[in-house]
């Protein structure tokens, strides 16, 4: 059964700060792997996908790599800033006969002015 | 931006009865859309991914004949949650998809409390 764990549960930093959050699961056999964010009041918004296929994906200040053998996967968050603060969350799809998405209990950031 | 909406924002049912949620792409053509349930303090689980014009496919563990999905048009999805009961409350989102990219775009959501 796949799980999924996101570290830290909550950050916070000074604005300007790289930062990297973890998602990790259990069965690596996977089909690929999603980064979202959700923000308070203004609902969820698709940041990444990776495929089981690839190492990783960017967009803007944005990085997304994706470790199957240690089941790893980070997003890292380039020169941060206020607007960046919400909660992360990262998905992972897998299963044979039939798929299954699991997303992480995600990750609340806060970027101080 | 891609705008999707969802009626209505907020339900309240009595139980054994049924409910529809839709889910609109206001200024987009949506091949694909997504259902989510959202428990109190909890993540996101993935309900079932709909096709334009063919049956919904189903996240294993989630029952088909609860949960009616029709995707008739390119633009509008709807969730039926048949005989609903109190264990059914949950926050429902959808989000659309317009081609074959990674890009989603969400709905506000409908909170939906079954008595």
């Amino acid at each position: 059964k796949q799980e999924v764990t996101q570290i830290p549960a909550a950050l916070s930093v000074p604005e300007g700060e790289n930062l990297v959050l973890n998602c990790s699961f259990t069965d690596s056999a996977i089909y690929n792997l999603q980064w979202f964010r959700q923000d308070p009041g203004k609902g969820l918004t698709s940041l990444l996908l990776i495929q089981s296929s690839q190492r990783e994906q960017t967009s803007g200040r944005l990085n997304a790599s994706l470790d199957k053998s240690s089941g790893r996967s980070t997003l890292y968050i380039a020169a941060s800033q206020p607007g960046d603060s919400a909660t992360y969350l990262c998905a992972v799809r897998s299963g044979t006969g039939g798929f299954k998405t699991i997303f992480g209990a995600g990750t609340r950031l806060f970027v101080k002015a | 931006g891609a705008v999707v909406s969802q009626h209505p924002s907020w339900v309240i049912c009595k139980s054994g009865t049924s409910v529809k949620i839709e889910c609109r792409s206001l200024d987009f053509q949506a091949t694909t859309m997504f259902w989510y349930r959202q428990f109190p303090k909890q993540s996101l689980m993935l309900m079932a991914t709909s096709n334009e014009g063919s049956k919904a496919t189903y996240e294993q563990g989630v029952e088909k004949d609860k949960f009616l999905i029709n995707h008739a048009s390119l633009t509008l999805s709807t969730l039926t949650v048949t005989s609903a009961h109190p264990e059914d409350s949950s926050f429902y989102i959808c989000s659309a998809r317009e081609d074959d990219s990674y890009e989603q775009y969400f709905g506000p959501g409908t909170r939906l409390t079954v008595t």
